[in-house]
């Protein structure tokens, strides 16, 4: 089965700029997770899907921030207008039930570099 | 807030040796995980220990947690270059078992041939 699937893998852009990240969780999954790292720092919870609905968005920095996930498909992370403090790897991942089973399979992140 | 807390930080060691990385948390657990991130790569799931196990091994990987000292270890033995990543424990959050983990800040391990 293909795993979770993000792109881009990498993104340079202007501050000011928006950005537009992808994930496309593992098939039938309903679950879907957002995380970033920014540089030096800890792993950190952004939010979390059920499906199509938002089950806890606790973890979003600010309302630059929008998540969406049409369809209960894939996931978008849009970032609009981009700040300097926004750069890091942002991760998404799946899960088929609440919690993590036997583990979460994690996508190979977005590198996000605001300049 | 929960926070996993790791140490080292970083851990610099000759292939074939073993390598020990520890992880603290503050809050009650339904499980605790770990997680490894090779340079540029995602996160790579090693390994679940639920918080009624004490020890559970993988090939050459040997967690334990002790949740009445809230902590865990994650020991890789015969270490190998391919090794080098930095490792997170990860926890569920107060043990709400919805699927919010909370990381630490990780151990940068180094394994030199």
């Amino acid at each position: 089965e293909a795993g979770v699937t993000q792109f881009p893998s990498h993104s340079v852009i202007e501050k000011g700029q928006t950005v537009t990240l992808r994930c496309d969780p593992i098939s039938g999954h309903d679950n879907l997770y957002w995380y970033r790292r920014v540089m030096g720092k800890e792993i950190k919870f952004l939010l979390h899907f059920v499906k199509e609905s938002k089950q806890d968005e606790s973890g979003m920095p600010n309302n630059r921030f929008l998540a969406e996930r049409t369809g209960g498909t894939y996931s978008t992370l849009k970032v609009q207008p981009a700040e300097l403090e926004d750069s890091g790897v942002y991760f998404c991942a799946s899960s088929w039930r609440d919690g993590p089973g036997d583990g979460y399979t994690f996508g190979s992140g977005t590198r996000l570099t605001v300049v | 807030s929960q926070q996993g807390e790791e140490d080292p930080q970083a851990l610099s060691i000759q292939e074939g040796e073993n390598a020990t990385m520890n992880c603290s948390y503050k809050t009650s657990i339904n499980n605790l995980q770990w997680y490894r991130q090779n340079s540029g790569r995602g996160l790579v799931h090693l390994i679940l220990i639920r918080s009624n196990e004490r020890e559970k091994h993988s090939g050459r990987l040997r967690v334990t947690l002790d949740t009445s000292k809230k902590s865990s270890s994650l020991l890789i033995t015969a270490s190998r270059a391919a090794d080098t990543a930095s490792y997170f424990c990860a926890t569920d959050a107060g043990g709400s078992n919805t699927g919010k983990l909370i990381f630490g800040q990780g151990t940068t391990l180094q394994v030199k041939p």
